[in-house]
């Protein structure tokens, strides 16, 4: 299948501060890739849908201001989260989709992120 | 839009028996139900799915059916191993361009021996 990648796997920031999730398709372009959130225990929850060239669709409860994302190349889509608060500690997750009508959803590693 | 329910929430079996996984989803639009296994600290990672014009689907141990008039969907393991130990999520997908994965709340499966 194909790869998916995400930079950094695990980070630790303190609060108040922005930390930007890089999402990559390696071997396929992707129009469009999906960020999801998991908390310990917990299902996936999609945040945001980012489509290449055009402004993210987030989920209701979302912040978007809070949640920035940038899908400026097939390729490569971020996440950034702004101004963190510990409770903003989760594992965060993209995935890229290919492109045709029985298209596939491929899932990058996760970001590990914790706000002290 | 769309609601996906998963039981049992926990589901412990020995070595070698059969584990059966339930979903049930709400919105009649769905046509794409996946399967992930997830192990701790990892990726999902795709075991199989089901598109909604087939009833039943079948890879080795692994195996899921439909029922589309019912709204639900089932995993079946068989011969479970130990390495088969892990969280398991089922999805649904709805049609068109804004289609997205909707996950189910998701089963930890422990393989004792």
């Amino acid at each position: 299948g194909a790869v998916v990648s995400q930079h950094p796997s695990w980070v630790i920031c303190k609060s108040g501060t922005s930390v930007k999730i890089e999402c990559r398709s390696l071997d396929f372009q992707a129009t469009t890739m999906f960020w999801y959130r998991q908390f310990p225990k917990q299902s996936l929850m999609l945040m945001a849908t980012s489509n290449e060239g055009s402004k993210a669709t987030y989920e209701q409860g979302v912040e978007k201001d809070k949640f920035l994302i940038n899908h400026a190349s097939l390729t490569l889509s971020t996440l950034t989260v702004t101004s963190a608060h510990p409770e903003d500690s989760s594992f965060y997750i993209c995935s890229a989709r290919t492109g045709g009508s029985h298209y596939e959803q491929f899932f990058g590693p996760g970001t590990r992120l914790t706000v002290l | 839009g769309e609601n996906v329910e998963q039981h049992p929430s926990t589901l412990s079996v020995q070595e070698g028996d059969s584990a059966v996984i339930k979903c049930t989803y709400s919105d009649s639009a769905s046509n794409y139900f996946p399967w992930y296994k997830q192990e701790l600290g990892k990726r999902p990672q795709l075991i199989i799915d089901i598109r909604s014009n087939v009833g039943e689907k079948k890879d080795q141990r692994i195996a899921v059916t439909l029922n589309k008039t019912a709204k639900h969907f089932s995993l079946h393991i068989t011969e479970t191993q130990p390495e088969d130990s892990a969280v398991y999520f089922c999805a649904a997908r709805n049609t068109g361009t804004a289609s997205k994965l909707t996950f189910g709340t998701g089963t930890r499966l422990q393989v004792t021996l």
